[in-house]
């Protein structure tokens, strides 16, 4: 089942903060995250793994709640850069052969 | 190391006509996928292949077929293009259905 991303759209000023939250139905082994900027593919952020171990990027930072199957992404001080829909992929334990099932995306927007 | 290809970049096609999209990894990854990105809709798995010779429909595999050709290939078939089919193509890889995707440019398709 597709998780949910919330907000659906934030407009930020460049300096601000961002969360994002990723929430699933079902129990989770991993969260993925991705950005795409507009007309380009999505490109890998960071995978959370159950247990807390956390990969990826340098400046983005995420958490992951096991027992609330939730996910957020952090964003600091963003940047123009950072501009983009950001989707997480959600893996549950058992895995499937069918890979990662994503959200719909946030579109986060950085106004200079 | 080019990552994962796509051609073409962008087509049109006539409602009825044929095509066939192609796509390879240089990654030496497992598993491959299929997805098309609609305003608003994220991204909908439509074929996957979990292993070199084995292929499964996805989310929406309707009007659609895939051939794995090799480790490397996975083509994406439309027979009978329909208009309803205009989107965005993303094919992906993984090393297994668990890792994380990597994604090629995409192919930008118009049916008229």
């Amino acid at each position: 089942q597709q998780p949910v991303q919330s907000p659906q759209a934030v407009i930020l000023r460049e300096g601000e903060d961002a969360v994002i939250n990723c929430s699933s139905s079902k129990a989770l082994y991993s969260v993925h995250w991705y950005r795409q900027k507009h007309g380009e593919a999505p490109v890998f952020l960071m995978i959370l793994l159950k247990g807390g171990e956390q990969k990826g990027h340098e400046k983005i930072s995420a958490s992951f709640n096991e027992k609330k199957q939730q996910s957020s992404l952090y964003l600091t001080a963003s940047q123009l850069s950072y501009s983009g829909t950001y989707f997480c992929g959600t893996d549950p334990p058992g895995g499937g052969a069918d890979g990662l099932t994503f959200g719909k995306g946030t579109h986060l927007i950085i106004q200079p | 190391n080019a990552g994962v290809t796509q051609t073409p970049k962008f087509q049109v096609l006539k409602t009825g006509q044929s095509m066939t999209l192609q796509c390879a990894q240089d990654m030496n990854h497992n598993s491959m996928y299929w997805y098309r990105q609609d305003p608003g809709m994220g991204l909908r798995l439509i074929y996957y292949s979990a292993s070199e010779g084995t292929t499964d429909k996805g989310e929406v595999p309707n009007g659609y077929n895939v051939s794995r050709l090799n480790k490397r290939e996975f083509s994406l078939r439309l027979e009978s293009a329909a208009p309803s089919q205009t989107s965005v193509y993303f094919c992906a890889s993984s090393a297994t259905p668990r890792d994380t995707q990597y994604f090629g440019p995409g192919t930008r398709l118009t049916v008229l």
